[in-house]
């Protein structure tokens, strides 16, 4: 069976600290590792990896994912209150399937 | 472009009732998903559709789940009779399948179930 693990659960940092997400994966036939950010209802697609090594960034947001190691981290630089949500990590199948991990909580205080 | 659209956005049942929620996918999307996220889970897939045909739906608890999308576009999700443990946001996304490598999901903005 298929399974994303993700960790820290929860974590709480202060405004303008740099957080790391971690996320490591056993998926079959693996195509993909994506990252999700949930603030209320629905995820929000943040990145897609497909090659391992490459770093994908989108402002103070960037991930990195290593495919001999099954692992990807996510990375926020000067966090925000803002920045304040479950981050969700999914690892995409052949069949266009996402498996996700339970998510980590961050809670940026002012 | 419009999202995915759901709804109801809340729903209250007693067990044993019936329930159906209503999910429309981007225009285009060939690909749409169920998923059931449990409070403090990650999402779960239900049931994935290309077009109108089922490609995985063995995650679905299939004595009370069903699922359809008759016309390759909406799509409904039915429990019955309901569960205590039913009581979930229930995602529905969306994504271009195909023959490339598209797996970009597009979530809606759930339905949150509450059995009492």
């Amino acid at each position: 069976e298929d399974k994303v693990v993700q960790s820290p659960l929860s974590l709480v940092v202060h405004e303008g600290d740099t957080v790391t997400l971690n996320c490591s994966y056993e998926v079959t036939n693996f195509r993909s590792l994506l990252w999700y950010k949930q603030e209320k209802k629905a995820p929000t697609f943040l990145f897609m990896l497909t090659s391992s090594g490459i770093e994908k960034k989108s402002g103070r947001l960037s991930s990195i994912l290593d495919k001999k190691e099954l692992f990807s981290i996510l990375n926020i630089t000067a966090t925000q209150t803002g920045d304040s949500a479950i981050y969700l990590c999914a690892g995409g199948a052949g069949s266009y399937q996402l498996t996700f991990g339970k998510g980590t909580k961050l809670s940026v205080i002012p | 472009e419009a999202g995915v659209a759901q709804s109801p956005r809340y729903k209250i049942i007693e067990k044993r009732q019936s329930v159906a929620f209503w999910c429309n996918p981007i225009s285009g999307h060939a690909t749409l998903y169920w998923y059931q996220q449990i409070l403090g889970q990650g999402p779960k897939l239900l049931i994935q559709f290309q077009n109108n045909g089922v490609v995985d739906d063995s995650q679905l608890p299939k004595d009370r789940f069903s699922a359809e999308r008759l016309k390759g576009v909406d799509s409904t999700l039915k429990i019955q009779p309901a569960k205590l443990e039913d009581s979930a946001v229930y995602l529905c996304a969306s994504s271009l399948g195909g023959g490339g490598l598209t797996y970009e999901q597009y979530f809606g903005p759930g339905t949150r179930l509450t059995v009492t």
